[in-house]
Order: structure tokens, then C-alpha cells, then sequence
């Protein structure tokens, strides 16, 4: 089964680019998909399959995955990307989904 | 527009029982499975519960097994989950959410904004 691992916390200036990582999936099977949720709000998918995006989702937020780190990436940061990102899978033999602990980003 | 709206989170005593509801419109809900996520307090989120499009399949997390039932009326658009032998670690806001996506690929797409569940004496 798979545990979710993510940095705390990560800090970034306004108008530099903030990477976030998760690991501890099933490399070469696992699909990560990404989440954010800033204060007082529900969380919103903003990364789906390891690099696609719903609509509505600025170009400025992509994913990647390299087999065994999957990673999201906020360029050009604002003060409204300051939030709590999620990232998650789905554990199919399972029939279970997992979350990541999350990681609050702090727009300094 | 896709809606989710939750309702009847209470404050409920240890042991005791309670169900949750989610409406669901601007999507044809008989087609996508739907799932409970919760959030305890300050913490993050964890997957609760999750129902197939037909409500034959359910799926539930550790924690809650045999103490929490998920169930779907797709003739009235709305998802339950009734919950028993309620402990204070099942204090949380619980958010209903979409599901999409097949195997490996499913992630939660719409949110609703969640109903407050508060276990304690």
C-alpha cells in the first residue's frame, strides 16, 4: 500500500516558481493527481493524470511525474496560489484513494 | 454548472448515530461514482468512503469499516452516509465529492463545501 509523502511547507517570493513533491507511490502504475485548497475553501483538483489540468486552471500550474517523484510546479507565483496542495492516488488492487500529507505554500 | 451541497452535520454524543446528505445537480449523477472525503480539524484529508455510479460496489476506509454506511439514491440525485458508533476522532468536515476517472486514474473532480461532524459529550 502506498503512504504519501510531501514536504511541510514551502516558501516562495512573489513572481518565482514553487515546486512541490510527493513520493511514495507504485512507480510505474500510479497516477498522481494534485489539489488545492486554500483557507476556508474546499479543495479543488488542479492536476489530473500526473500533468493535465481542468478547465479553468491557469498554464501557470503544471505536473510531472518521474516514476518515483511526481511534482507540481507553480510558476510565476501570486498571492492567491497561497494554499494547502494535496496530491493523491488511487489505489486500485485496493479500491482505495490516498492523499499525501500536504503542503502549505506561504507567499512571502 | 456541476452543484454539490452537503447538509446534517450535528454535534452528536460519543456512540451515538448520524446521517450525512449530498445533492448533487448539473451532471448526470446515475453516471459517476461519489465518494466521502473528511477533514479533521487543522489536519488534512482522508478519504472516507466510496460508492460505484449503480451503488453496487462500496468501498470504505479502515477507520470507519462496519461503523459507516454509504449509500446513493440516483432517482433523487443525492448521496448518504450514515455513521455509527460515532468516536471524537470522527470529528471532522466531511465534503462529498465526484468522482472520475478508471483503475488507477480516479481522482475527486467537484467538491462540495462540506457539513461539520463534532463528536463529543
Amino acid at each position: 500500500s502506498s503512504v504519501l509523502t510531501q514536504p511541510p511547507s514551502v516558501s516562495v517570493a512573489p513572481g518565482q516558481t514553487a515546486t512541490i513533491s510527493c513520493g511514495g507511490f507504485n512507480t510505474g502504475s500510479d497516477s498522481v493527481h494534485w489539489y488545492r485548497q486554500r483557507p476556508g475553501q474546499a479543495p479543488v483538483l488542479v492536476v489530473y493524470d500526473d500533468t493535465d489540468r481542468p478547465s479553468g486552471i491557469p498554464d501557470r500550474i503544471s505536473g510531472s511525474n518521474s516514476g518515483n517523484t511526481a511534482t507540481l510546479t507553480i510558476s510565476r507565483v501570486e498571492a492567491g496560489d497561497e494554499a494547502d496542495y494535496y496530491c493523491q492516488v488511487w489505489e486500485s488492487s485496493l479500491d482505495r484513494a490516498v492523499f499525501g500529507p500536504g503542503t502549505k505554500v506561504t507567499v512571502l | 454548472e456541476v452543484q454539490i451541497l452537503e447538509s446534517g452535520g450535528a454535534l452528536v454524543q460519543p456512540g451515538g448515530s448520524l446521517r450525512v446528505s449530498c445533492a448533487a445537480s448539473g451532471f448526470t449523477f446515475k453516471f459517476f461514482a461519489m465518494a466521502w472525503v473528511r477533514q479533521a480539524p487543522g489536519k488534512g484529508l482522508e478519504w472516507v468512503s466510496s460508492i460505484s455510479d449503480t451503488g453496487g460496489r462500496t468501498y470504505y476506509a479502515d477507520a470507519v469499516k462496519g461503523r459507516f454506511t454509504i449509500s446513493r439514491d440516483n432517482s433523487e440525485n443525492t448521496l448518504y452516509l450514515e455513521m455509527n458508533s460515532l468516536r471524537a476522532e470522527d470529528t471532522a468536515l466531511y465534503y462529498c465529492a465526484r468522482m472520475d476517472g478508471d483503475y488507477e486514474l480516479i481522482r475527486f473532480d467537484h467538491w462540495g463545501q462540506g457539513t461539520l461532524v463534532t463528536v463529543s459529550s
